[in-house]
């Protein structure tokens, strides 16, 4: 069974600063990875979704990466802002089809 | 441009009631559709998915059920429902055609909050 940890669970930086969200799952059979963000209360926005073919893929100040034989992701977010507080999730699609598993999600907090 | 539309979007219904959410997808035909749910304290767990009108696959067991009576249309239901059934759910599309799309983006809807007392 697919298990898929986000670490870490909460994180606040000062504006402007570069961070690293990490994400690892256990089985690399997987077909793709995506990153989400969740505000609260809301539904999920695709940020980057990467195929099991790629290694990053990169939008704006976010660049996502996949190592897949050893079940990590990294999402990085250059030179952050207030704007980016939220829950970053990520999850992986087994089998055919985007039927997700997803970690637990990474609340983070920019402060102004 | 293709939207879904999740409603309602917030609910408290008491212990054994009947539940019903809707989702419709609309400027897409065909679409892969999903309900997912996020408890309190728990990740989003995928229950149900659908690839084509009337096929409906449940990811978990549970007293909650879920049709497709039309092609972009996607209901979660449950006829009576229990305390642990209370969270957020969301539905969800991706790109269909009969196939399924590894490689396409997931859209979810804005959710549902559901609160059973």
């Amino acid at each position: 069974k697919q298990e898929v940890t986000q670490i870490p669970a909460a994180l606040s930086v000062p504006e402007g600063e570069n961070l690293v969200l990490n994400c690892s799952f256990t089985d690399s059979a997987i077909y793709n990875l995506q990153w989400f963000r969740q505000d609260p209360g809301k539904g999920l926005t695709s940020l980057l979704l990467i195929q099991s073919s790629q290694r990053e893929q990169t939008s704006g100040r976010l660049n996502a990466s996949l190592d897949k034989s050893s079940g990590r992701s990294t999402l990085y977010i250059a030179a952050s802002q207030p704007g980016d507080s939220a829950t970053y999730l990520c999850a992986v699609s087994r089998g055919a089809g985007n039927m997700l598993t997803f970690g637990g999600g990474t609340r983070l907090m920019v402060k102004p | 441009s293709q939207t879904i539309h999740q409603w309602p979007a917030t609910l408290v219904q008491p212990v054994g009631s009947p539940l019903s959410l809707e989702c419709t997808v609309e400027g897409t035909s065909n679409p892969n559709l999903y309900w997912y749910r996020q408890a309190a304290g728990r990740g989003l767990q995928l229950l149900f998915y659908s690839v084509g009108i009337g096929q409906i696959s449940s990811e978990v067991p549970q007293n909650l059920s879920a049709s497709r009576p039309q092609d972009r249309q996607f209901i979660l239901s449950s006829k009576k429902l229990l305390l642990s059934d209370s969270g957020f759910y969301l539905c969800a599309w991706t790109q269909g055609g009969g196939t399924w799309g590894s490689g396409n983006t997931i859209y979810f809807g804005e959710g549902s909050w559901l609160t059973v007392v």
